[in-house]
């Protein structure tokens, strides 16, 4: 079974304004990643947040992480047309070698 | 500018063929992964190698695929017989520590088993 589960799963929204999409997962983590999927190609990486950590930026990305609540949460400000993707989380399992990834989120930004 | 290498882009087969997959890792790095995507199943990990031994491989069907690292370079997935059902896109991804670092994927095989 899939260890990260995002929601929305699909999204649908106007170019400038934010998007979040969320993500929970059922066993402790070391680490939770996000990444984007453009149609048809692999899997590009985001960024990185550590279970000790609660909250990252990276440029228009923030990401949250609540590991009480076993959630994370993406959010894009000021969303482009370009930002059209799929998102994914992926954890490691608590420290294992294996990166699982959830269903995603389908993120359509209308221009 | 460092990248994984999958070939083929794109292979259809007839079922009962055997089709082999084939992964070129980012020079350096340590862990291969093999992940299937569909649109029912979402992104499932097949197998993974650490330093070129199988670690895991509980996601791959054991009667038909096999998952190999020859060498550092070279990382191959074979489905022997092919059917209709394993028709997906298969990715492979490395990575230098994986959980602790980004995984690279490649742009990944479009498999269709006619």
């Amino acid at each position: 079974s899939q260890q990260g589960e995002e929601d929305p799963q699909a999204l649908s929204i106007q170019e400038g304004e934010n998007a979040t999409m969320n993500c929970s997962y059922k066993t402790s983590i070391n680490n939770l990643q996000w990444y984007r999927q453009n149609s048809g190609r692999g899997l590009v990486h985001l960024i990185l947040i550590r279970s000790n950590e609660r909250e990252k930026h990276s440029g228009r990305l923030r990401v949250t992480l609540d590991t009480s609540k076993k959630s994370s949460s993406l959010l894009i400000t000021a969303s482009r047309a370009a930002d059209t993707a799929s998102y994914f989380c992926a954890t490691d399992r608590g420290g294992g070698f294996k990166t699982i990834f959830g269903a995603g989120t389908r993120l359509f930004v209308k221009a | 500018d460092a990248r994984v290498t999958q070939t083929p882009r794109d292979k259809v087969t007839e079922m009962g063929q055997e089709v082999t997959m084939r992964c070129q890792p980012i020079l350096g790095h340590n862990t291969v992964f093999w992940y299937r995507q569909t649109m029912m199943q979402g992104l499932e990990l097949l197998a993974y190698f650490r330093n070129r031994a199988p670690l895991d491989d509980s996601g791959m069907p054991k009667d038909r695929f096999s998952a190999e690292m020859p060498d550092a370079t070279l990382a191959t997935l074979k489905i022997q017989p092919s059917e209709p059902r394993d028709s997906a896109v298969y990715f492979c991804a490395s990575s230098a520590e994986p959980g602790n670092t980004e995984a690279f994927f490649g742009q990944g095989t479009r498999l269709t088993v006619v």
